[in-house]
């Protein structure tokens, strides 16, 4: 099994450009957490998916960011017209039942030029 | 709302001192809590689950329902021990939501 795949490891975008974050959830997990850590912080709660549904979206900004996790393939994380204050590292988790211990991946570093 | 608090951001003790992470609930109910790790460049990865009882890395957790507490305990405090501690919780019976701890950034000094 080889654990939470998340790519890129490394996002490099200009200001007002798109960013698409991808996570493979481990095999037999369905569901999805997705973090922000920003410099100097801890993790931030985004939002929690359940194949094809979004069950918590309550720490996602109301504008601009956007997640999703289609039947088949990996969850997206999309941020619009990112800004200077997106960089940070973006984690994604998942777990095969909603009170089982979440499994992270190595995250996305995302920079804003 | 449902929550987990971890009320220090920064926590530094000397190696070999005891140390103690504290983190709160406020669950109705019986909760199951979790504790994370977090080391320098390295992905955030379980500790240990309440429900195990067990210790990892000579550290325990136990589970107070009367000050409502899941507090990360280890009596000697090693210099490998330095990272980021996440506290985290689900209550009986309902959906994930968010419960992640703020974390507390421990740094073992020599």
């Amino acid at each position: 099994n080889a654990g939470v795949m998340q790519n890129p490891r490394h996002l490099v975008r200009r200001r007002g450009q798109e960013a698409r974050l991808r996570c493979s959830p481990m095999k037999g997990h369905s569901h999805v957490y997705w973090y922000r850590q920003l410099p100097e912080e801890g993790l931030k709660f985004m939002v929690y998916l359940q194949k094809e549904n979004i069950i918590d979206e309550s720490g996602m900004p109301k504008e601009r960011f956007s997640a999703e996790f289609p039947k088949e393939g990996p969850s997206i994380l999309r941020i619009q017209q990112v800004v200077r204050g997106d960089s940070a590292a973006y984690f994604c988790a998942s777990s095969p039942q909603s009170d089982q211990p979440q499994h992270f991946g190595d995250g996305t570093r995302l920079s804003i030029l | 709302a449902q929550r987990v608090t971890q009320p220090e951001k920064l926590l530094s003790v000397f190696k070999g001192a005891p140390v103690e992470l504290k983190c709160n609930y406020s669950y109705s109910g019986s909760p199951e809590l979790f504790w994370y790790v977090q080391y320098s460049r390295q992905r955030l990865q379980l500790l240990l689950r309440h429900i195990s009882r067990e210790s990892i890395k000579g550290f325990t957790a136990d589970l107070n329902k009367g000050e409502t507490s899941f507090h990360l305990k280890k009596p000697f405090a090693q210099e490998e021990d330095s990272a980021m501690y996440y506290c985290d919780g689900i209550s009986s019976g309902s959906a994930r939501q968010l419960t992640f701890g703020s974390g507390t950034q421990l740094t073992v000094l020599p």
